[in-house]
């Protein structure tokens, strides 16, 4: 089936790094995403990385994907407490495309 | 890059009404479009999906004559609540998606039934 799983909560300080993971089931996706979600917000893209790939890195963001073990993960380095949010990965399923969420990890950043 | 429009940003109606929120693509034409609700602290859950000029295709458990879903044209959707009830209080998004910019949000409609 499909199915989607983060861990719910992370908590970091300013300027240390921030790992978040994600797991998935089917393999079949060919995109896989990280959005961003401030309270009382839409979604917003961070970044994605295509299936073939094992590593993408833009500016701060690192997202590591890891095939075999079907997990993904997103590296914030330097974070900042405007950092602070809801990070949902998504992958895509092929039975009409539908884009489907983990359950959003909360990161909270302490000064 | 692609932007959605989502409207009303916030609404709040009374039991037995209905709701009409609306999903606009803007600068390009959506060949699909994705309905989410989103309860308060959890992952989006999808609703429907909807490719213009056919019927929407409902997630399990997600009552049709409930929430109706109308796609009539390739750069709006629109999701209805009927007969709303406070159950239905929630978060609804939006999302449009074409070949070239992938998936894009709305920015969410909070709705209170009261």
């Amino acid at each position: 089936g499909e199915d989607v799983e983060q861990s719910l909560f992370l908590s970091v300080r300013e300027g240390d790094s921030s790992v978040i993971n994600c797991t998935y089931t089917d393999s079949s996706s060919t995109y896989l995403y990280w959005y961003k979600q401030e309270p009382g917000a839409g979604l917003q893209l961070l970044t994605y990385i295509f299936s073939n790939m094992d590593m993408k890195q833009d500016q701060r963001l690192t997202v590591l994907l890891n095939k075999k073990d079907k997990h993904l993960s997103l590296r914030i380095a330097d974070t900042q407490t405007g950092d602070s949010a809801i990070y949902f990965c998504a992958v895509i399923y092929n039975q009409g495309g539908k884009l489907i969420f983990g359950q959003g990890t909360e990161l909270s950043v302490k000064p | 890059g692609a932007v959605v429009s989502q409207h009303p940003s916030r609404v709040i109606c009374k039991s037995g009404t209905s709701v009409k929120i609306e999903c606009r693509s803007l600068d390009f034409q959506a060949t699909t479009m994705f309905w989410y609700r989103q309860f308060p602290k959890k992952s989006l859950m999808l609703m429907a999906t909807s490719n213009e000029g056919s019927k929407a295709t409902y997630e399990q458990g997600v009552e049709k004559d409930k929430f109706l879903i109308n796609h009539a044209s390739l750069t709006l959707s629109t999701l209805t609540v009927t007969s709303a009830h406070p159950e239905d209080s929630s978060f609804y998004i939006c999302s449009a998606s074409d070949k070239f910019y992938g998936y894009t949000f709305g920015s969410g409609t909070r709705l209170t039934v009261v």
